[in-house]
């Protein structure tokens, strides 16, 4: 079993729907929470990043951290098809910074 | 500020042929990564370096595989010989300090066909 297991989609939606995005987790000891998006052919680029359990808000973007059932989620607001692309969670541990373990990542097309 | 880059975009070879990618981080960051993506799968980590010196390399197939960061800037990393189960997109990453959870920059990585 994977330590990151992530909602595989595709996910398709209409624009302007909300979008939910989500992961779970095996180790304990992920602290730092990330989400990256990645076009087609491109590198994954940072979109959120969050410390513990809690909510950070980023314009459209949404993040939430529930440590207690090692779960997390991305919400995305008033989509655009311009939102359309995979998207990956990362998380690393206190313990072994600087290795982040990815998910498989969510394709996500938004149709106008 | 220029982000990661990396060259070449693709590469096609025959197995048992040497390949070699080369990757120029963000200027400044000590932390770099190289990162192997495989279809549908997300990033898996094959190496860091923190300034010149490789502090994880774990992941790394060292019967085929080998990286080198020269004066701390940039970095190569070559597989010699390539099997077919190579082919994947190699990407760099770099952040300004690995101990501290900076977020990773990725440029666009090599696409490497193995046939």
């Amino acid at each position: 079993q994977k330590e990151v297991e992530q909602d595989p989609g595709p996910l398709s939606v209409p624009e302007g729907a909300i979008v939910s995005l989500n992961c779970t987790y095996s180790n304990s000891a992920f602290q730092y929470f990330m989400w990256y998006r990645q076009y087609s052919r491109k590198g994954p680029e940072l979109l959120m990043y969050t410390y513990s359990s809690g909510n950070k808000e980023d314009g459209r973007f949404t993040a939430q951290v529930d440590k207690s059932s090692k779960y997390i989620s991305l919400f995305i607001r008033d989509s655009q098809p311009s939102d359309s692309a995979t998207y990956l969670c990362a998380m690393t541990s206190l313990y072994n910074a600087g290795k982040s373990t990815f998910g498989d990542g969510t394709t996500l097309t938004v149709k106008p | 500020e220029a982000g990661v880059v990396q060259s070449p975009r693709y590469k096609i070879i025959e197995k048992k042929q040497p390949v070699a990618f080369w990757c120029n981080p963000i200027s400044g960051h000590n932390t770099l990564y190289w990162y192997r993506q495989n279809l549908g799968q997300g990033p898996e980590l094959l190496i860091r370096y923190e300034n010149e010196e490789a502090v994880d390399d774990s992941q790394l197939p060292k019967d085929r595989f080998s990286a080198e960061r020269l004066k701390g800037v940039d970095s190569t990393l070559k597989i010699q010989p390539a099997e077919l189960g190579d082919s994947a997109v190699y990407l760099c990453a770099s952040s300004l300090e690995g101990s501290d959870n900076s977020p990773l920059h990725f440029g666009n990585g090599t696409r490497l066909t193995v046939t």
